[in-house]
């Protein structure tokens, strides 16, 4: 078992919808969770964190964390067809140590 | 450009040799970290930096790779006697020392091993 999975995708979305993407993860002393945006050729890009249950509003963007179910997802209101990209989700367990998951690929269709 | 800068971006070499990349973080940030990232996978760690102290190393790295921050501010990241099972895109990011440990990427330097 990987320490992050994410469903690989693709996860294909009408523009205007709302897209949800879901990450798990192994460690219960992780402390910090990331999303990023990778766009094919380039490097990630950091949307948003969050540490504490609950929910974090950023704009369209929208992290959740269950940390008893080790649950971490990402929402995307009103999508665009730039929106179209892999996102990855990150964990931060100990001091320097950051575990990426291998990212989900959404495309919206307009 | 106050940002992650990464040099090369690309570099094309033979198997056997030697190749070397340098990463300049974002100036007031003490954290430096180098990734491994290819196709189809997220970016895996390599190794970190707290200011010129290398604090941990991934398993997966082997003795052919070396990395140092001699004055706490860039990085370099050398590969010995590359392989082809080397090719990737290496990834560096810088973090702030307090608050979240938010990483910010460079560029990356894509490698190709022949």
């Amino acid at each position: 078992q990987k320490e992050v999975e994410q469903n690989s995708g693709p996860l294909s979305v009408p523009e205007g919808a709302i897209a949800s993407l879901n990450c798990t993860y192994s460690d219960r002393g992780s402390q910090s969770f990331f999303w990023y945006r990778q766009y094919s050729g380039k490097s990630p890009e950091l949307i948003m964190f969050i540490y504490s249950n609950g929910d974090k509003e950023d704009g369209r963007f929208t992290a959740q964390l269950n940390k008893a179910s080790q649950y971490v997802s990402l929402l995307i209101r009103d999508s665009q067809p730039s929106d179209s990209a892999t996102y990855l989700c990150a964990v931060y367990t100990n001091a320097g140590k950051s575990t990426f998951g291998d990212g989900t690929t959404l495309t919206v269709k307009p | 450009d106050t940002g992650v800068s990464q040099d090369p971006r690309h570099k094309i070499t033979k198997r056997g040799q030697n190749v070397t990349f340098r990463c300049d973080p974002i100036s007031e940030h003490n954290r430096l970290y180098w990734y491994r990232q290819t196709l189809g996978q997220g970016p895996e760690f390599l190794t970190y930096f707290q200011n010129e102290a290398q604090l941990e190393k991934s398993r997966l790295l082997s003795d052919r790779f070396s990395a140092e921050r001699p004055k706490g501010s860039f990085s370099t990241l050398e590969i010995q006697r590359t392989e082809q099972g080397d090719s990737a895109m290496y990834l560096c990011a810088s973090s702030p020392l307090s608050g979240v440990d938010t990483q910010y990427f460079g560029p990356g330097t894509r490698l190709t091993v022949l």
